[in-house]
């Protein structure tokens, strides 16, 4: 299986200011065929599904705001939401879908310092 | 647009067989993958299997030996029955289905529908 591991477990950040979310694979992701990497980067607020907001490590989904951007190669990748609004407490959770079982990482909460 | 509503008991007591129902609504279950994934409360995420709608099925090892994933096209719905369960089997359960785009579907995608999930309790 991959292992995904993502730091912080929490981390509270001031209004406006930038949050900042790692993710690393036990294996690389990065399909050699296609030269993509099958990360993808979900938001789930309390008593929801998860929602997605970036697929291919670095493509925002569509109406996703464009504060929110991923990045990253092979086995390490960044969530970086640059100027944090309230709505965007909640938790966030890395997912490889590069092999089964498809896997993801044990969550980050972000919070309002 | 399409939509997934998960269904069934709320309760299960250990040792019997938790059972789902997704139904599919708004489009229709052929030509795609679906997914079972499971939530215990307030922890993360666990892909249990995916179903294409032909039948042919691939499940997590770490579950495989209780899991059973079934699909009924004619009323568009597909199944999820997880045997003996235990309190470790509680937790909310979702189905998803990957992107599929204008041309193939691959269960080797992101999940970018979801249904709103239901909390399946295991006690006796």
């Amino acid at each position: 299986d991959i292992v995904m591991t993502q730091s912080p477990d929490s981390l509270a950040v001031s209004l406006g200011e930038r949050a900042t979310i790692n993710c690393k694979s036990s294996q690389s992701v990065l399909y050699s065929s296609d030269n993509k990497n099958y990360l993808t980067w979900y938001q789930q607020k309390p008593g929801q599904p998860p929602k997605l907001l970036i697929y291919w490590a670095s493509t925002r989904e569509s109406g996703v705001p464009d504060r929110f951007s991923g990045s990253g190669s092979g086995t390490d990748f960044t969530l970086t939401i640059t100027s944090l609004q309230a709505e965007d407490v909640a938790v966030y959770y890395c997912q490889q879908y590069y092999g089964t079982p498809f896997t993801f990482g044990g969550g980050t909460k972000v919070e309002i310092k | 647009q399409v939509q997934l509503q998960e269904s069934g008991p709320g309760l299960v007591k250990p040792s019997e067989t938790l059972s789902l129902t997704c139904t599919v609504s708004g489009g229709s279950i052929s030509s795609y993958y679906w997914s079972w994934i499971r939530q215990p409360p307030g922890k993360g995420l666990e892909w249990i299997g995916y179903i294409y709608y032909t039948g042919s099925t691939n499940y997590n090892p770490s579950l495989k030996s209780r899991v059973t994933i079934s699909v009924d096209a004619s009323k568009n719905q597909f199944f999820l029955k997880l045997s003996s369960v235990t309190a470790a089997d509680t937790a909310v359960y979702y189905c998803a289905r990957p992107y599929c785009s204008a041309t193939t579907c691959s269960p080797y995608n992101w999940f970018d529908l979801w249904g709103q999930g239901t909390l399946v309790t295991v006690s006796s």
